[in-house]
């Protein structure tokens, strides 16, 4: 029971390009999100899909896209890479309900040159 | 806008001895707040939540207290361990809307043995 797996775990990108990075669970989860952590800023939702096949923008949407390719998938996409999206992305992974604790990947660290 | 907030960055503390940590929050809708602990390298692992109805819960070594007017939440941890050096960091869910949570900017624990 692998939990929820980050592919890559580390990325450096130039200034411009782009990348997907990509999240998997193996809990039968209905929900999934995909944060940021930056120093002094805690964690920040970027984007979350409460269901499969709906997805809905968190604080700090704008430079992101994402997919929700099926279940146990959900993808984030970062089309033209800038040095302000220098950060840790963590995808998470809940069932629902209340509190609806969530379950994090190890993250991928990216860096933008 | 920082809607959770936890005012220190930083504590240190004796093994065996009390850890307090501390979380303020704004907002008045929400519904549970969340306790997650981070290790170096390592996504966010839950450690305790509570309801807006309740002021305690418990759990073994970790206490989580809920002053509603002060709008303010705290996790106790007794007696503190060395490994429970790590980043903690709180979250609050909004009601009603499934698993959508804000984290505070996360408090560095360290016990020291």
């Amino acid at each position: 029971n692998a939990g929820v797996t980050q592919t890559p775990k580390f990325q450096v990108l130039k200034t411009g390009q782009s990348m997907t990075l990509q999240c998997a669970q193996d809990m039968n989860h209905n929900s999934m999100y995909w944060y940021r952590q930056d120093p002094g800023m805690g964690l920040r939702l970027i984007y979350y899909s409460a269901s499969e096949g709906t997805t809905d923008k968190g604080e700090v949407p704008n430079g992101y896209n994402v997919s929700r390719l099926n279940k146990r998938e959900f993808s984030l996409r970062l089309e033209s890479a800038a040095p302000s999206q220098t950060s840790v992305y963590f995808c998470a992974s809940s069932e629902g309900g209340a509190p609806d604790e969530q379950y994090f990947g190890p993250g991928t660290r990216l860096t933008v040159t | 806008d920082q809607q959770v907030k936890q005012n220190s960055p930083s504590l240190s503390v004796q093994e065996g001895r009390i850890s307090i940590l501390n979380c303020d929050y704004t907002n008045s809708m929400f519904d549970y707040f969340l306790w997650y602990k981070k290790y170096p390298a390592e996504g966010p692992t839950f450690l305790i939540s509570i309801s807006s109805i309740k002021d305690k819960n418990e759990d073994g070594r970790f206490t989580v207290f809920l002053n509603k007017s002060a709008k303010h939440l705290s996790l106790h941890i007794v007696p503190s361990q060395p490994g429970d050096s790590a980043v903690y960091f709180c979250a609050a869910r909004y009601t009603g809307n499934t698993g959508k949570l804000i984290f505070g900017q996360g408090t560095t624990l360290q016990v020291k043995p």
